[in-house]
C-alpha cells in the first residue's frame, strides 16, 4: 500500500523567509511518481512538479526547489524568499503510474502555509 | 495547457435531493478520470476511478449506489450524489490525464465543487 506523510500541519513564516515543506512516502513499487500541488483558498489544485523514481536530481524553478532523496524516501519542497501569495495548502502525492487506473494519486494530509507580511 | 472544467463550482441542495457534478476535459481525451473528496482542512481522498464506457471502480467504503458515476464519453464524467444528506457536504474534485498524450503529461484537476446539503 502507498502512503504519503506530511508531518507538518501548519507553518507560519514572515515574508522573505525560506521555508521547507517535508514529505515522506512509502511504496513497494520500484517505479513511482511524486508530485507537489498547491491549493490556494479558492480550492483548485495547482500542479507544481512531478518527479519519477529514477530521477533523483534536485530541481529548481524560480523560488521553488525540490530535494528528492530516495534513500530516505523523502521529497521535500523549499520556497525561497517566501511571499504572501505563497500562502496556501501544499499537498505531496504519489502514484505508481502515469496512465490508466494506477495513475490515481495518494495524497498526504497537506501543509497549510501562512506567509505574513 | 490542458484544462479540466468542473461544474458547478458551488451548489446548495436540500436533503433528499440529488446533485450532478460534471467533469470535462476541454482539449484532450481521458479514458480514465478520478473523483476525490476533500473535507474541510483535510486531505483529498480518492472516491472512485471513472472508466470510459465501463463501470467505475469505487474505493473501499464508498457507496456506489449513493455516488453514481457515469463516464459516457472520452471528455465527460459525471458524479451524481443521490439522496444527499448533510454529511455529504464536502468539496469534490475530479482529475484527468490525457490518454493520448505522452506518458509525461501530468494529471489536471477541475476547479472543484463545494456541495452544501441543508
Amino acid at each position: 500500500a502507498q502512503k504519503v506523510t506530511q508531518a507538518q500541519t501548519e507553518i507560519s513564516v514572515v515574508e522573505k523567509e525560506d521555508v521547507t515543506l517535508d514529505c515522506v512516502y512509502e511504496t513497494r513499487d520500484t517505479t513511482y511518481y511524486l508530485f507537489w500541488y498547491k491549493q490556494p483558498p479558492s480550492g483548485e489544485l495547482v500542479f507544481l512538479i512531478r518527479r519519477n523514481s529514477f530521477d533523483e536530481q534536485n530541481e529548481i524553478s524560480g523560488r521553488y526547489s525540490w530535494n528528492f532523496q530516495k534513500s530516505t524516501s523523502s521529497f521535500n519542497f523549499t520556497i525561497t524568499a517566501s511571499q504572501v501569495v505563497d500562502s496556501a495548502v501544499y499537498f505531496c502525492a504519489l502514484s505508481e503510474a502515469l496512465t490508466g487506473a494506477n495513475s490515481k494519486l495518494t495524497f498526504g494530509k497537506g501543509i497549510t502555509l501562512s506567509v505574513r507580511p | 495547457g490542458a484544462v479540466v472544467s468542473q461544474h458547478p463550482s458551488r451548489v446548495i441542495c436540500k436533503s433528499g435531493t440529488s446533485v450532478k457534478i460534471e467533469c470535462r476535459s476541454l482539449d484532450f481525451q481521458a479514458t480514465t478520470m478520478f473523483w476525490y473528496r476533500q473535507f474541510p482542512k483535510k486531505s483529498l481522498m480518492l472516491m472512485a476511478t471513472s472508466n470510459e464506457g465501463s463501470k467505475a471502480t469505487y474505493e473501499q467504503g464508498v457507496e456506489k449506489d449513493k455516488f453514481l458515476i457515469n463516464h459516457a464519453s472520452l471528455t465527460l464524467s459525471t458524479l451524481t450524489v443521490t439522496s444527499a444528506h448533510p454529511e455529504d457536504s464536502s468539496f469534490y474534485i475530479c482529475s484527468a490525464r490525457d490518454s493520448l498524450g505522452t506518458v509525461n503529461t501530468e494529471a489536471f484537476f477541475g476547479q472543484g465543487t463545494r456541495l452544501t446539503v441543508v
